[in-house]
């Protein structure tokens, strides 16, 4: 079993429509928790951090149930710069290394 | 731009053969990791230097080896490279373990 699991996607969608992504980590001592946007053959780039109460940055909500151990992105109102690879990932271990999740391609 | 450079951008080698990848970290960043990501994956934690030590390693042979200098510039070293190497290596620099990590632009490396 994978540490980081996301939706396989693809997603395509149209232009003002609302798309949610959703992850599962399975180590329950992760200690930070991220979305990562990564354009095609670009490197990966921080969209947002996740927080128990969760978040948001304008059209960008996410949220995390440590609980559950369940992470979520929702992206309202789909602009076509929007369109990439979405990179669920958690922090862990005493290097606090990156994890991250096989990604959600996304196409407006 | 995040100011992390890493070099060369792609690299063809032969199986069998040694690579050096290199990575200047962001000014004012001791901490360096490199992360390999294969095509349709997601990056995965090679290892970590700190002030010039290795802080941390993931499930990769010793093969892949890295060194961090004094100013904090970084290389990642591939001995006896396998057709499975061919990826997309990432350098990230951090002022600490704790803060945003930055993704250098990443070496695209080909084994035939």
């Amino acid at each position: 079993r994978k540490e980081v699991e996301q939706d396989p996607g693809p997603f395509n969608v149209p232009e003002g429509a609302t798309v949610a992504f959703n992850c599962t980590y399975s180590n329950s001592a992760s200690q930070s928790f991220f979305w990562y946007r990564q354009d095609c053959r670009k490197e990966p780039k921080l969209l947002m951090s996740v927080y128990s109460s969760g978040n948001e940055d304008g059209r960008f909500t996410a949220q995390l149930n440590r609980a559950s151990q369940y992470i979520s992105l929702l992206i309202r109102d789909s602009k076509l710069s929007d369109s990439a690879t979405y990179l669920c990932v958690v922090s862990s271990g005493s290097a606090r290394q990156l994890t991250f999740g096989s990604g959600t391609q996304l196409t407006v | 731009e995040t100011g992390v450079t890493q070099s060369p951008t792609h690299l063809i080698k032969t199986r069998g053969q040694q690579v050096t990848l290199r990575c200047s970290s962001q000014s004012g960043h001791n901490t360096v990791s490199w992360y390999q990501q294969a095509l349709g994956q997601g990056p995965q934690f090679i290892f970590q230097y700190y002030r010039e030590e290795e802080n941390g390693r993931g499930n990769f042979p010793p093969r892949f080896s890295g060194l961090q200098f004094p100013n904090y510039s970084s290389e990642l070293n591939v001995n006896a490279l396998e057709l499975d190497d061919s990826a997309l290596y990432l350098c990230a620099s951090s002022s600490d373990s704790y803060t945003e990590a930055f993704f250098g632009q990443g070496t695209r490396l080909t084994v035939v």
